[in-house]
């Protein structure tokens, strides 16, 4: 079936250093990711998107990149806080208005 | 505005009782959806409207669980005799139909069924 998954469930880095989360999606009529950060006792927080027709898309700190040829997105931290830590979880939409997101990455930034 | 508030944020109910949850969503949101959240997974939608209409249902909703939004505004998830399976977190999130398909979400609201 299609589905939306990361390949490391955690990710320990030191502050300062950069962070790459990682999403592998098998919908091919996805057209539209989205990063959202989930603090503990909160709900999910939008971070970065991106549509299928852009590769990259950057923000403050934040860059995304979407590789269509192997179904591939990925988030990348730069210079990693500690206020970073979070679960972080890609979403996808194709073809309907209903986000489908996957199995989540925790970010665990050490001082 | 506030963002979207959902209520209660903890409920803990014993099995067979009902329980309803409210969600607050941003004013001008015309789409809102509920979603369940259970530990160390992603979120897993359940249903959503545009304005008072629900649209989609999924196949998670068994027919304990019922959602309505009667005035287009607050929304209600109404879970009737609450089964353990269905302690897990309980998001709402909004967004406007008219832009990019962005939820803003609430803080949950968490159920404990025992």
């Amino acid at each position: 079936g299609e589905s939306v998954g990361l390949h490391l469930p955690t990710l320990s880095v030191q502050e300062g250093d950069n962070s790459i989360i990682n999403c592998a999606y098998s919908n091919s009529a996805s057209d539209y990711f989205i990063w959202y950060k989930q603090e503990s006792g909160k709900g999910p927080q939008f971070i970065i998107d991106i549509r299928s027709n852009m590769d990259k898309r950057q923000g403050q700190r934040v860059t995304v990149l979407l590789n269509k040829t192997v179904k591939h997105l990925s988030l990348q931290i730069a210079a990693t806080q500690p206020g970073d830590s979070a679960v972080y979880f890609c979403a996808e939409t194709g073809g309907s208005y209903i986000p489908t997101f996957g199995r989540g990455t925790s970010l665990i930034v050490h001082p | 505005d506030t963002g979207v508030s959902q209520d209660p944020r903890h409920k803990i109910t014993k099995r067979g009782q009902n329980v309803t949850f409210r969600c607050d969503p941003i004013s001008e949101h015309n789409r809102l959806y509920w979603y369940r959240q259970t530990l160390g997974q992603g979120p897993e939608f359940l249903t959503y409207f545009q304005n008072e209409a629900q649209l989609e249902k999924s196949r998670l909703l068994s027919d304990r669980f019922s959602a309505e939004r009667p005035k287009g505004s607050f929304s209600t998830l109404e879970i009737q005799r609450t089964e353990q399976g269905d302690s897990a977190m309980y998001l709402c999130a909004s967004t406007q139909s008219s832009g990019a398909n962005v939820l803003t979400f609430g803080a949950g609201s968490r159920l404990t069924v025992l």
